[in-house]
């Protein structure tokens, strides 16, 4: 079945290390976004893509980076800049104007 | 700056119906889309509207006034089910870029 593939389900990142949220699409959608979503309240838009080797940031990019190498791909980067990266981060897929698909998510924890 | 302003919760009785508001103030406005989110999962595509006037998808009906820049999310025959976490989205410009309200929590009584 077609869909959007995040992973892993849980991450825990210690203190000062960079790590890297997978996504990966089988839907030929053009699109993808990368979201951040803390208890209770709504998603916000971290970086954005609508074609292969192409990015734009979203409202709140800082401490993220992104790599849009193939067009299935789109994986997130948090860097130790972030200072605060626990969240529930949502990935997403969609053709240009129309809704879009998301993945189940992936937990960033810090120990 | 860009906002989108919804209730942050609702409460209502099994079998009722009940409105969901959204308020938008944005640079560019290319449609309105409504999700739904259960506690722990991802959010699920509901509704779309990029014209004015109403659009119905079974029990759940979605509104939009451009004039407005309001629309809202109409629930009906509400079931347990349907408790969740609602959240409308403005796609913003032709590049495609999407953001989200904060949510409205709706809580079902039986």
């Amino acid at each position: 079945d077609g869909g959007i593939t995040q992973s892993p389900k849980y991450l825990f990142r210690k203190e000062g290390q960079n790590v890297t949220l997978s996504c990966e699409q089988n839907l030929n959608h053009d699109a993808m976004y990368w979201y951040r979503q803390d208890p209770g309240q709504g998603l916000r838009l971290i970086y954005y893509s609508q074609i292969v080797n192409d990015f734009q940031k979203g409202d709140i990019a800082e401490g993220y980076s992104v790599s849009r190498e193939k067009k299935e791909s789109f994986p997130l980067t948090v860097t130790s800049a972030q200072k605060n990266p626990t969240a529930f981060y949502l990935c997403a897929s969609s053709i240009p104007q129309r809704p879009q698909h998301f993945g189940d998510g992936t937990r960033l924890s810090i120990l | 700056g860009q906002s989108l302003e919804q209730p942050s919760e609702v409460t209502a009785v099994e079998g009722a119906i009940v409105q969901i508001n959204c308020t938008y103030q944005t640079s560019g406005f290319y449609g309105l889309s409504w999700y739904q989110q259960h506690d722990g999962g991802a959010p699920t595509f509901l509704s779309y509207n990029a014209l004015d006037g109403l659009e119905e998808t079974g029990r759940f009906s979605s509104f939009l006034s451009r004039s407005d820049s309001y629309g809202y999310l109409l629930l009906q025959e509400l079931q347990m089910k349907d408790s969740a976490s609602y959240f409308c989205a403005v796609r913003e410009g032709r590049d495609d870029k999407i953001i989200f309200g904060k949510g409205t929590r709706l809580h079902i009584l039986p």
